[in-house]
């Protein structure tokens, strides 16, 4: 069952504008972690932040946590019309379950040039 | 270098045949994943190995669903008797060492579709 879940859904945006997506999760966290999903294959990971940092950057990509509401952000600056993907959250299993990431329902993110 | 591949790409079968999904990972890394993606249900965890053991087995759905992995390398999951709510895109991932702060590399996945 999916721990996650992302606001908005659906996000849709002109080139060159900002967009943020949101993930709620419902354990504690070892870390979190987003990915990119094209056309519904492959899952390439962007990037990933651990429950003792607050926020971290990668290039036009800019993600926060915030450990005490449960909840991250990916911001991704300047968008390009190839930034079109589902993407999605996945926070790190603990225990037994330490091997699985459990994803979040993901938002699909359009770009129109 | 290679990445994680699949086969096959596509695979259409009909209702109550048993299927083997193949995952070739990263030469080297020792923890292999498998996943599902389907509508309905979102991208869910199936098995990890870590060499050829699974310590979590935990997502399998049925003991329709068995999954193996011999020389530490190649991973087959085999579905038997499938049924059309087994129709999904299989994934499978690998990482080096299965420590939770590496990066899983995803394949591009099997699409499984059950007549």
């Amino acid at each position: 069952s999916q721990q996650g879940e992302e606001d908005p859904q659906a996000l849709s945006i002109q080139e060159g504008e900002n967009a943020t997506m949101n993930c709620s999760y419902k354990t504690s966290i070892n870390n979190l972690q987003w990915y990119r999903q094209n056309s519904g294959r492959g899952l390439v990971h962007l990037i990933l932040i651990r429950s003792n940092e607050r926020e971290k950057h990668s290039g036009r990509l800019r993600v926060t946590l915030d450990t005490s509401k449960k909840s991250s952000s990916l911001l991704i600056t300047a968008s390009r019309a190839a930034d079109t993907a589902s993407y999605f959250c996945a926070q790190r299993g603990g225990g037994t379950s330490y091997g699985k990431l459990t994803f979040g329902q993901g938002t699909i993110l359009t770009v129109h040039p | 270098g290679a990445g994680v591949s699949q086969s096959p790409s596509n695979k259409v079968t009909e209702k109550g045949k048993d299927v083997e999904l193949r995952c070739d990972p990263i030469s080297g890394h020792t923890a292999l994943y498998w996943y599902r993606q389907s509508l309905g249900q979102g991208l869910e965890f199936l098995i990890y190995f870590q060499g050829n053991s699974a310590p979590d087995k935990s997502g399998l759905p049925s003991d329709r669903f068995s999954a193996e992995r011999t020389g530490g390398s190649v991973s087959t999951l085999t579905i038997q008797r499938t049924q059309q709510e087994d129709s999904a895109v299989y994934l499978c991932a690998s990482s080096v060492s299965g420590w939770s702060t590496d990066t899983q590399y995803f394949g591009p996945g099997t699409r499984l579709t059950v007549l």
